[in-house]
């Protein structure tokens, strides 16, 4: 079973700055097969990113995914008011595993 | 424009079975190439894959939870149901319909809370 570690745990910035979120796996795997996605409190998940790199309908350009094998990468260009929130990264291999997710909060 | 929206009790008795709909609208249901999917959210946690069914039947099961999970299609309806049955409080969580093409959720539903309670 592949096992999805995220870092950090939590990420503190200020609006306009630059974020980068980790996405590591326990195993090498498909990019096209790995997703983002962005859960603001009280609401569902929002999917930002598939196949590791291409923006879902609707994602601003400031979000850009990145990776291969095991690394993955989330930027977030930069920081918009709207952006703080948790992120998750998500692999599909025949079922579907989670990262524990990155909080984005605000410094 | 695809929505879902969750169904069912918010409350449930220790060792019953939880029983939730997802109603799918702006999109059929039986159009090959998507997949139904049921996720949960433990309060204040990540996000955990439950199960997945096509609208033929064919059904994938998160193997931590198999023998507890049934996952069933009504395509005239055009709705999708989870039954997890044994709960107890650590069944305790949001849960979550959604859509898939093979590989990433692109609609889900608002979620519902159920509470495992005497």
């Amino acid at each position: 079973e592949i096992v999805l570690t995220q870092s950090p745990g939590t990420l503190s910035l200020s609006p306009g700055e630059r974020a980068t979120l980790s996405c590591r796996a326990s195993q090498s795997v498909s990019s096209s097969y790995l997703a983002w996605y962005q859960q603001k409190p009280g609401q569902a998940p929002r999917l930002l990113i598939y196949g590791a790199s291409s923006r879902a309908t609707g994602i601003p350009d400031r979000f850009s995914g990145s990776g291969s094998g095991t690394d993955f990468t989330l930027t977030v260009s930069r920081l918009e008011p709207e952006d703080f929130a948790v992120y998750y990264c998500q692999h599909y291999g025949g079922s579907f595993t989670f990262g524990p997710g990155t909080k984005v909060d605000i410094k | 424009q695809v929505q879902l929206q969750e169904s069912g009790p918010g409350l449930v008795q220790p060792s019953q079975t939880l029983s939730l709909t997802c109603t799918v609208s702006g999109g059929s249901i039986s159009s090959g190439g998507y997949f139904w999917s049921w996720i949960r959210q433990h309060p204040g946690q990540g996000l955990e894959w439950i199960g997945y069914i096509y609208y033929n039947g064919n059904t994938y099961y998160n193997p931590s939870l198999k023998g507890r999970v049934t996952i069933s299609v009504d395509t005239p309806k055009s709705q999708f149901s989870l039954k997890l049955s044994s709960v107890t409080a650590a069944d305790t969580a949001v849960y979550y319909c959604a859509r898939h093409p093979l590989g990433a959720f692109d609609y889900w539903g608002q979620g519902t809370l159920v509470t495992v309670s005497s």
